[in-house]
């Protein structure tokens, strides 16, 4: 099964831009929805935006709209998460997941249980 | 927004006795394609999340019988029959027909 693993641990300033990997160990994300979720220190999960590799394809919660890009390689073997004017309450660990199962020339992805995580990038925001 | 929610944020349980958690949304995750898009996980300490059940009652390969949901529309719920000192951790729902995770119930034993 491939393994989504995580690129390293960051420290950005307030108002700089943080973009965190997620690459495909053993193969391709292809036609998997990968999602990125996030979860500040002792608190919950946070969905943050999903993409579909193979046809670049991405819906984000309206939370972070404007502020995050997900974007894929076109190998369909990386996906980016790119977040823009970090904030303090960014801080936080970032996961890619990918989603249990392939879509086809959809318009908008749709998420069936995301059944493949990464190890976390923790981010932290400080000046 | 669909917002959701559970019930309790905590629980903690006797080995082999039973648990139960209840996940609520304020609209109906029934899509039109008929599928309802109700799913839960949970995370262990220090580890990411991991899918336990998918559409509201499939349990994933691996996960062991004792885990079981149920619900339809708005109203979900995960049972563990008998809890096991592994099922410790944070379990949440999430909806994914615009996806978010309910605030979660954490787990622990007696």
């Amino acid at each position: 099964q491939v393994q989504p693993v995580q690129s390293g641990a960051e420290v950005k300033k307030p108002g700089s831009s943080v973009k965190v990997s997620c690459r495909a160990s053993g193969g391709t994300f292809s036609s998997y929805a990968i999602s990125w979720v996030r979860q500040a220190p002792g608190q919950g999960l946070e969905w943050m935006g999903g993409i579909i590799p193979n046809y670049g394809t991405t819906n984000y919660a309206q939370k972070f709209q404007g502020r995050v890009t997900i974007t894929a390689d076109e190998s369909a073997t990386t996906i980016y998460m790119e977040l823009r004017s970090l904030r303090s309450d960014d801080t936080a660990v970032y996961y890619c997941a990918r989603d249990r199962r392939r879509q086809w020339l959809v318009i908008s992805p749709k998420y069936y249980g995301m059944d493949a995580w990464g190890q976390g990038t923790t981010v932290t925001v400080s000046s | 927004d669909i917002v959701v929610t559970q019930t309790p944020l905590s629980l903690s349980v006797t080995p082999g006795q039973p648990a139960s958690i209840s996940c609520k949304s304020s609209q109906s995750l029934l899509d039109s394609d008929g599928m309802t898009y109700l799913h839960w996980y949970l995370q262990k300490p220090g580890l990411p999340p991991q899918l336990l059940i998918y559409e509201v009652s499939k349990r994933v390969s691996g996960v062991p019988d004792r885990f079981s949901g149920s619900g339809s529309g708005t109203d979900f719920t995960l049972k563990i029959s008998r809890v096991e000192a592994e099922d410790v951790g944070i379990y949440y729902c999430m909806q994914t027909i615009q996806p978010t995770f309910g605030p979660g119930t954490k787990v622990d034993i007696k």
